[in-house]
């Protein structure tokens, strides 16, 4: 049975860095898609993008193209999603999931704080 | 993109109530629709996948239909658990997903 494991809430500043993990287990890391997930306080769920942890293959939705990157470790079976300058307006829970028919397996969420 | 439109937004109901959900997607999907059911503070859950599958462990109460570029969530009668926002999502190309429907007691 996969798990994932998200890191815990960040509180950050507008400029600053971020990268939040998720920890995969429980099956082969290397067959499965990994997803991103964002939902801003009050809101709908919106997918991100994924990656695919045997060659790193990483597809983005065209809404966060270029907001984010998502990497991957295989070494540690981790997925990784971050920002190189955040805004307020990433502040929301953020999800890693597993896209098999539909997303059957969810993180626990990582939420983000972005403020000034 | 393919867009998805889920309907309605807000949904009042009692125990026992027969529920029903729709969702509309932009162009046709066949199949590649799954439904979620969300509580506050919590992950989102997987319910139906394949327009019609229940997901393992998932009360027979729920059920879903439609394929093409229409479909339904039907919940035949509502648990005092079953008070949560559902979603429906497309995967026919990569994933979008509906706006969401809070179910909320009347």
């Amino acid at each position: 049975e996969v798990q994932l494991v998200q890191s815990g809430a960040e509180v950050k500043k507008p400029g600053e860095s971020l990268k939040i993990s998720c920890k995969a287990s429980g099956d082969n890391f290397n067959n499965y898609w990994i997803a991103w997930v964002r939902q801003m306080p009050g809101k709908g769920l919106e997918w991100m993008g994924i990656v695919f942890p045997r060659d790193s293959d990483t597809r983005y939705s065209p809404s966060f193209q270029g907001q984010v990157t998502i990497s991957v470790d295989k070494s540690t079976t981790t997925a990784y999603l971050q920002w190189s300058t955040l805004k307020t307006s990433d502040s929301a829970m953020y999800y890693c999931a597993r896209p098999k028919d539909g997303f059957d397996v969810w993180g626990q969420g990582t939420k983000v704080t972005v403020s000034s | 993109d393919i867009q998805v439109t889920q309907s309605p937004s807000t949904l009042s109901a009692s125990v026992g109530d027969r529920v029903t959900i729709t969702c509309r997607a932009s162009q046709h999907i066949s199949h590649w629709l799954a439904w979620y059911q969300q509580k506050p503070g919590r992950a989102p859950k997987l319910l139906i996948f394949k327009a019609t599958t229940l997901e393992s462990g998932v009360p027979s109460r729920f059920s879903g239909s439609g394929s093409g570029t229409e479909f339904t969530l039907t919940i035949t009668s509502l648990q005092p658990d079953d008070f949560a926002t559902y979603y429906c999502q497309q995967y026919d190309n990569f994933w979008t997903f509906g706006q969401g429907t809070k179910v909320e007691m009347k």
